[in-house]
């Protein structure tokens, strides 16, 4: 597609449920990154994918957090028992380069998840 | 450890003013710089790079210029509108990894 998709746009979850938010990066794009932003803050990175391989997730903040990407393309993030210290916006990038980049990254417009 | 430094906001202006919002890094080598852009309820956009020393991004009316010696990268903007109101970050990959580093961002509310 044109840009990079996330769904869905909003979620409010119930404390102890289990979500799984999506990413359809730019057709083509080799990396794919996962962040957290907190309210007022900037984006925290979670995790990174090279095509369907996750290189890095040193990010990921408790191994309630797990990140998929199977066929190189849409990605999953998925948080289990959610907790209301997860409330935050997850932001979705994707990039055609491998490593290091001069093109920049394109965002997608991100899910807000809130647990009550 | 890598890291963006960015002034604290917000910046209230009225239209028209002179915008500076300084950035500075630390970082391996000399990696791109990126300013990022977000306005309200939307993602990241991004707004202008320079991917070496002295080089000069600009975009809309904005420039940064890659400052190696004070490793600074102050994004300006010469007359602002109210519609430059949002939320700006100074970014870049790593040093000799991949994963972008955000600063914590600067709001910008622009007055008519």
């Amino acid at each position: 597609g044109a840009g990079v998709s996330q769904s869905p746009r909003y979620k409010v979850a119930k404390r102890g449920q289990d979500v799984a938010l999506r990413c359809d990066p730019i057709s083509g794009h080799v990396s794919l990154f996962w962040y957290q932003q907190a309210l007022g803050q900037g984006p925290e990175f979670l995790t990174y994918f090279q095509n369907e391989a996750q290189l890095d997730k040193s990010g990921l903040p408790s191994d309630r957090f797990f990140a998929e990407r199977p066929e190189g393309s849409v990605s999953t993030l998925k948080i289990q028992r959610t907790q209301q210290e997860d409330s935050a916006v997850y932001l979705c990038a994707s990039s055609q380069d491998r490593f290091r980049t001069n093109y920049g990254y394109t965002f997608g417009s991100g899910t807000r998840l809130t647990v009550v | 450890g890598n890291s963006v430094t960015q002034m604290e906001g917000p910046v209230t202006l009225s239209e028209e003013a002179f915008l500076t919002i300084n950035c500075t890094y630390t970082a391996t080598g000399y990696p791109s710089l990126f300013w990022y852009v977000q306005y309200p309820g939307e993602g990241l956009q991004l707004l202008l790079k320079a991917t070496k020393a002295d080089d000069k991004g600009s975009n809309k009316g904005f420039e940064a210029t890659y400052r190696k010696e004070t490793t600074s990268f102050h994004l300006e903007k010469g007359s602002v509108q109210v519609s430059d109101s949002a939320v700006y970050f100074c970014a870049f990959p790593s040093g000799g990894s991949y994963i972008p580093t955000f600063g914590r961002g600067t709001s910008l509310i622009v007055h008519p």
